[in-house]
């Protein structure tokens, strides 16, 4: 069965630093896609960015990296010059399958706060 | 405007009493998804659908039912709700094939509280 953990509950980043958010995932499938979403305290879920399980590159979007490593089975997220606005909670997750259009897996989520 | 719309937004209801909270996506995207969020928790898979008449249990399928008969719609049934049940659900959508064929649309959540 597929899973997702998330180790650091809560983290806290001084503005402007950078800050790393741990994931790692299991999977028999060799198909999948790896996910970070935001969700602020409103409630939505924010897309941030995706790797799939053939990208050979990690993925980057504006500032956001993902720092994929296969054999470790591990995605962590990495947000470059934290905003105040950063401050939300973030999930990692996965789905498997072709077209990543099978089962979706999240973590439980780590809570980041950024300090001014 | 792409969106995921859902309705109701918010409902209170009774232990026993059947409801349906609707889905609906303007995006023509294939695949279609239910999932509930509890305090301190992640997203959990209900059910999902990877077209019209196609549908799989996700991880947390007992005491739902979907339904997939037209390609915008995928309905969420709660035939006997119970107070296990209230949570906050969301409906997400993306399609298949494209450029991002991999980012999922969120609708904006519902509520639910059963008593």
């Amino acid at each position: 069965a597929q899973k997702i953990t998330q180790t650091q509950p809560g983290m806290f980043v001084q503005e402007k630093e950078a800050v790393t958010l741990d994931c790692t995932y299991d999977t028999s499938d060799p198909s999948y896609g790896l996910f970070w979403y935001k969700q602020p305290s409103s409630g939505e879920m924010i897309f941030l960015i995706y790797q799939g399980s053939y990208d050979q590159q990690n993925a980057t979007e504006g500032r956001y990296s993902l720092n994929f490593q296969k054999a470790r089975k591990s995605a962590n997220l990495v947000i470059s010059a934290s905003q105040l606005g950063d401050s939300a909670m973030y999930f990692c997750a996965m789905r498997e399958g072709p077209a990543n259009a099978g089962k979706s897996t999240f973590g439980d989520g780590t809570t980041l706060t950024v300090k001014p | 405007e792409a969106q995921v719309t859902q309705n109701p937004r918010y409902l209170i209801t009774v232990t026993g009493k059947k409801l349906t909270v609707t889905c609906s996506q303007n995006m023509n995207h294939e695949y279609m998804s239910w999932y509930r969020q509890d305090p301190g928790l992640g997203l959990r898979q209900i059910y999902y659908s990877m077209n019209v008449e196609v549908t799989d249990k996700g991880d947390v399928p007992e005491g739902y039912k979907v339904s997939r008969k037209e390609k915008r719609n995928f309905p969420l049934i709660l035939e006997s709700p119970s107070p296990n049940q209230t949570s906050l659900y969301f409906c997400a959508s993306k399609g298949l094939a494209g450029g991002r064929a991999y980012e999922q649309y969120f609708g904006p959540g519902t509520r639910l509280t059963v008593t």
